[in-house]
């Protein structure tokens, strides 16, 4: 099976510029979250969704960030304006989250989009 | 709160076994996950645990204890492709996975 998709690999702004990144996850995977990791750090959740709908966005800095996955498939997550501190890896993954099967939970991340603040 | 501890690095030599230790405190468990991620990569899973016990597969074993909040990753017969970070993740109820910081391993010939 194909795996998670992500575009652009690699992304060089200035702050308080703009910058849109793109995943399509695994056909059938329900669930689809964004994780933000900065360099010598674990994946830190920006956003969960179940389908089209919002599971958790708690630690989504909601002031410049927003994602959205029309139709329940791909997702893009947008920063705007950009800071420096924004300067991370941004992974996305998903689940299928079938109840009653272990192997379900299994997060598979794509290959990530660095983000370079100027 | 939610807080996940792991060693920032560690070092082993080639053909040796390494324990990677994990404990955590979480709002909810739904179960324990490793991954692995060669630098400038993607996490990829290595195991998973919701049971107490140990799962073994190949030469990666992970155990874990829920009463006591704690995991391991066992690495056997070490090699020099098995340097990497080792993030450990805790499901939680709300469905969503909390990750350390996981431990950057280094194998040294």
């Amino acid at each position: 099976e194909a795996g998670v998709a992500q575009s652009p690999r690699y992304k060089i702004i200035e702050k308080r510029q703009s910058v849109a990144f793109w995943c399509n996850p695994i056909s059938g995977h329900a669930t689809l979250y964004w994780y933000q990791q900065i360099l010598g750090q674990g994946p830190k959740l920006l956003i969960q969704f179940q389908n089209n709908g919002v599971v958790d966005d708690s630690q989504l800095p909601k002031d410049r960030f927003s994602a959205e996955r029309l139709k329940g498939v791909d997702s893009t997550l947008k920063i705007q304006p950009a800071k420096l501190e924004d300067s991370a890896v941004y992974l996305c993954a998903s689940s299928l989250d079938r109840q009653g099967w272990s192997g379900a939970n299994v997060l598979t991340f794509g290959a990530g989009s660095r983000l370079t603040v100027l | 709160g939610q807080n996940i501890d792991q060693p920032t690095e560690m070092t082993a030599t080639e053909g040796a076994i390494v324990q990677i230790n994990c404990t955590y405190q979480t709002s909810g468990f739904n179960g324990l996950f490793w991954y692995q991620q060669h630098a400038g990569e993607a996490p990829t899973f290595l195991s998973y645990n919701v049971l107490d016990g140990l799962e073994e597969k190949g030469r990666f074993s992970s155990f874990l204890s829920r009463s006591k909040g704690y995991s391991y990753l066992l690495l056997k017969e070490l090699q020099m492709k098995d340097s990497a970070s080792y993030l450990c993740a805790v499901r939680n109820y709300g469905q969503n996975f909390v990750f350390g910081p996981g431990t950057r391993l280094s194998v040294l010939p």
